[in-house]
């Protein structure tokens, strides 16, 4: 069966501090990957998505980046923190081409002091 | 665009109330809709979704049915639960594009 994991499940940075979360996905290849960020009180928004390895699509322009370095892995960092980083952020996947709902990991929500 | 515009709460009930929480669309072509849960500190997880017209998702004794005539995909559950506290998320997925559009999310508490 296909699992998500995503780490840490809390992080709490200083303003100015890097940031890496991990996203990687077991049970299934070639898949597409997001990463979703939730504000305090605001809906979803995707923030980058891929279909292969080394292919990154950026929907908002932002001080964060993506990258893909092997199938089933999905990063997401950052090279300078804001406290408007501050958030719950989701990593989530979808088979390549189907027409299935996405399934989310349990997400990690990072506060920004 | 594409978008999907849901009913503002935050939603309070009563156990064994009714619920109902409105979730409406536009979008191009025939897109899949779908609702989504939030229990607190976790991740999204998918409840039900629905791919075509008439068609009705469900799970949990949640339903929703895709209206094409009126791009509505209405959340109802006939019985409500202390269990079923969460926040709940509309979600549409073009079949041309690649990616969701989210609804801003409905905060439901139920009290005993």
């Amino acid at each position: 069966s296909q699992t998500i994991h995503q780490w840490p499940a809390t992080l709490v940075q200083p303003v100015g501090s890097p940031l890496s979360l991990e996203c990687t996905v077991e049970g299934t290849s070639n898949p597409n990957l997001y990463w979703y960020r939730q504000a305090a009180g605001r809906g979803l928004q995707l923030l980058f998505y891929s279909v292969g390895i080394g292919q990154i699509s950026s929907e908002v322009p932002q001080n964060l980046s993506a990258s893909r370095p092997q199938d089933r892995q999905f990063i997401l960092s950052s090279k300078k923190l804001l406290l408007s980083d501050s958030g719950f952020y989701l990593c989530a996947w979808r088979p390549m081409g189907s027409n299935y709902g996405y399934t989310f990991g349990s997400g990690t929500r990072l506060t920004v002091v | 665009g594409d978008s999907v515009t849901q009913m503002e709460g935050p939603v309070t009930l009563s156990e064994e109330a009714f619920l109902t929480i409105n979730c409406t669309y536009t979008a191009t072509g025939y897109p899949s809709l779908f609702w989504y849960v939030q229990y607190p500190g976790e991740g999204l997880q998918l409840l039900l979704k629905a791919t075509k017209a008439d068609d009705k998702g469900s799970n949990k004794g949640f339903e929703a049915t895709y209206r094409k005539e009126t791009t509505s995909f209405h959340l109802e559950k006939g019985s409500v639960q202390v269990s079923d506290s969460a926040v709940y998320f509309c979600a549409l997925r073009t079949n041309t594009g690649n990616q969701f559009y989210f609804g801003t999310g409905t905060s439901l508490t139920v009290i005993p």
